[in-house]
């Protein structure tokens, strides 16, 4: 079965440079979910898409922003970035039912900033 | 949101039977009860979802009383595969949208 593509895997950046992370849902879902994993830290959650709008806002830096396009795959832009930035970040997706998500994450990219 | 609480760490042994129970007092009437697995430098994996009572699937059993204000993963017969952080979410589509947040999970270690 199709799973969540993360691209790319790994990304290693320079302080105050930017970075762009893609995500890639499973095909047919409509919702998509960025998360922020530091070492050792439980995952954060960044933001949320549903049908391309914005759905909820977590705790995203004002420096990152993100986006999901018609062809329903999403975009992390990062901007600006700092030694704190460094992290897994992961995405997932789900269709949304009127239950509770049940969201399938995709294998992450790790993000050096040097 | 309902906020959760569970236990920091727990130890196993292979073949025994594992219980995490976490606490949701503030759930509301709508929301569910799911259960992820994180190993590292992974993202989490579904485990299973519940609304009330019993739910069990091939690979767990999650036990959720009358009141709803805890719930219980339970594993059985656990592998030393099935060291991993466990994590308790809940929610659903009526409370605070669909905005996930993991709190601290469960660090199982499994041992030999």
């Amino acid at each position: 079965a199709a799973g969540v593509i993360q691209s790319p895997r790994h990304l290693i950046k320079e302080k105050r440079e930017t970075a762009t992370l893609k995500c890639y849902p499973i095909p047919r879902h409509d919702t998509v979910y960025w998360y922020q994993q530091g070492p050792g830290q439980d995952p954060q959650f960044l933001i949320s898409f549903y049908e391309k709008m914005q759905s909820d806002k977590g705790s995203i830096p004002d420096r990152f922003s993100a986006q999901q396009f018609s062809d329903y795959h999403s975009e992390l832009n990062m901007s600006s970035l700092e030694l704190g930035d460094s992290a897994l970040y992961f995405c997932a997706s789900s269709l949304r039912t009127s239950r509770a998500d049940t969201q399938y994450f995709g294998p992450g990219t790790r993000l050096t900033v040097l | 949101l309902a906020k959760t609480t569970q236990p920091i760490s727990m130890d196993s042994y292979e073949g025994q039977e594992v219980n995490i129970t976490c606490s949701h007092n503030n759930i509301a009437t709508n929301d569910y009860i799911t259960w992820y697995q994180q190993f590292p430098s992974q993202g989490p994996r579904f485990i299973i979802q519940g609304y009330k009572t019993k739910v069990t699937n091939e690979v767990a059993s999650l036990f959720i009383p009358a009141d709803r204000k805890s719930s219980t993963l339970s594993l059985p017969r656990v592998s030393l595969s099935d060291t991993a952080v466990y994590y308790c979410l809940v929610g659903g589509p009526n409370t605070g949208g669909f905005k996930t947040i993991f709190g601290a999970g469960t660090r199982l270690f499994v041992k030999a």
